[in-house]
């Protein structure tokens, strides 16, 4: 069956820092790749998206690249802020699943000023 | 659009009692879905819908109940209630069922059973 893997947290990085949040994957097929992220008392919500390997997905300084080699989709950031504090989940659909997410365990990331 | 709601946002119960959450969107969405959260474990499906009148389980639907008679509400309904079962209740939506669509979720209903 399909499974995300996510690099355990929390993580705790000061402003201007560089982050990483590293998601592995297994899934039969193509899937297609999703990081999603929760601010504090909210609902999910799509931060980017890979629908094909080598494809970059990219939002508010965020980036991810389907890596189907190492079936990997890394997140990473150039300089992080405060309200980037949030929790970060990989997720993961493919043909089989239909509209059927496979979630990570989620990342807590906390920016210190 | 409001996009997806779910009510109530907090709820209290005791052992054995029943309850019903409600979700609905207004973007007419062919797929919805339930989650629940629980700390270390990310999101796990409970059930969901491909369309009115058509539902089926996820990957933990044992004690939760569902039906879709509408495009819009996607209810689920806990039939006698555990401690186990407390948890943070994601509802979603998306307008395709390939896989590849962006799914909306709602605000969340944190549920506490005593």
């Amino acid at each position: 069956g399909n499974s995300v893997t996510q690099m355990e947290g929390p993580v705790t990085l000061s402003e201007e820092a560089f982050l990483t949040i590293n998601c592995t994957y297994t899934a039969t097929g193509y899937p297609s790749l999703f990081w999603y992220v929760q601010y504090p008392g909210e609902g999910l919500q799509l931060l980017l998206k890979a629908t094909k390997a080598d494809d970059k997905g990219s939002n508010k300084g965020f980036e991810a690249t389907y890596r189907k080699e190492t079936t990997s989709f890394h997140l990473e950031k150039g300089s992080v802020q405060v309200s980037d504090s949030a929790v970060y989940f990989c997720a993961l659909s493919d043909r089989n699943s239909g509209s059927r997410l496979t979630f990570g365990e989620g990342t807590q990331l906390t920016v210190n000023p | 659009n409001a996009g997806v709601t779910q009510t109530p946002k907090f709820q209290v119960l005791k052992t054995g009692q029943s309850m019903t959450l409600q979700c609905a969107q207004d973007m007419n969405h062919e797929y919805m879905s339930w989650y629940r959260q629980d700390p270390g474990m990310g999101l796990r499906l409970i059930h969901y819908s491909v369309g009115a009148g058509i539902t089926d389980q996820g990957e933990v639907p044992n004690g939760y109940n569902v039906s879709r008679s509408t495009t819009e509400d996607f209810p689920l309904r806990l039939l006698s209630a555990a401690p186990s079962q407390t948890s943070v209740y994601f509802c979603a939506s998306s307008p395709g069922l390939a896989g590849a669509d962006t799914q909306y979720f709602g605000p969340g209903t944190r549920l506490t059973v005593l």
